[in-house]
């Protein structure tokens, strides 16, 4: 069974600064990767996937996240932040089938003026 | 299309009541996953289904919870009795199924039991 892990709870960045949110993932096979943001009192947005080829994958509102199989991770990056940015953010791995999805437990921003 | 759609919003009901969720996928959708979030445990899948037939229920807490999904459109969530620990959000997410299909997910129920 796969397995997600986001080392960090929460984080806090200045608006304007880069950002680097880390995920780390288990699965035996190829993992299906996803992204998702939550913004307070709503459901979660897809932000961004990877499922194959090119490893840096571009996302929605200007994140990026980067495979790295080697690692076993699927860190989520910007390179300035806005103050809209503050939520919850959560990394996922599916299975093959896009049958099973993981959620690891999710890492806050915050986002100071 | 609407997206998910899930209804009630809200649900304030009292210990021993049945509460019932639920939600319509998105036309079209094979998989739809139950999940429940609390700020203790995180994002929970609870059930999953494939065309109907559930595929994996070893999320649900307890007998208490029970799942059903009669068609493509439709699914629901029980609870019978609620207890004030089921307070949560509970998110259903619909899902293309086959490889490369993302969750799709609803705005949630948030239950309150009181």
């Amino acid at each position: 069974a796969q397995s997600v892990t986001q080392p960090d709870i929460h984080i806090t960045v200045s608006e304007g600064a880069s950002l680097e949110l880390r995920c780390n993932y288990s699965y035996g096979a190829t993992p299906y990767l996803f992204w998702y943001v939550q913004s307070p009192g709503q459901g979660l947005q897809l932000l961004l996937k990877y499922f194959s080829g090119d490893t840096l994958v571009q996302g929605i509102k200007g994140f990026e996240a980067e495979f790295k199989r080697s690692q076993s991770s699927f860190n989520l990056r910007k390179p300035s932040v806005h103050w809209s940015d503050a939520a919850e953010y959560f990394c996922a791995v599916g299975d093959n089938y896009g049958q099973n999805f993981v959620f690891g437990p999710g890492t806050r921003l915050s986002v100071l003026p | 299309d609407a997206g998910v759609i899930q209804s009630p919003r809200h649900e304030v009901t009292e210990m021993g009541q049945e509460v019932t969720l639920r939600c319509k996928p998105i036309s079209g959708h094979n998989s739809l996953f139950w999940y429940r979030q609390t700020m203790m445990r995180g994002l929970e899948l609870l059930i999953y289904f494939n065309n109907n037939v559930p595929i994996d229920d070893s999320g649900m807490p307890e007998d208490r919870f029970s799942a059903k999904m009669p068609n493509a459109s439709f699914s629901t969530l029980k609870i019978q009795p609620s207890e004030p620990r089921d307070s949560a959000v509970y998110f259903c997410a619909s899902s293309p199924g086959g490889v490369r299909g993302e969750a799709f997910f609803g705005q949630g129920t948030r239950l309150t039991v009181v």
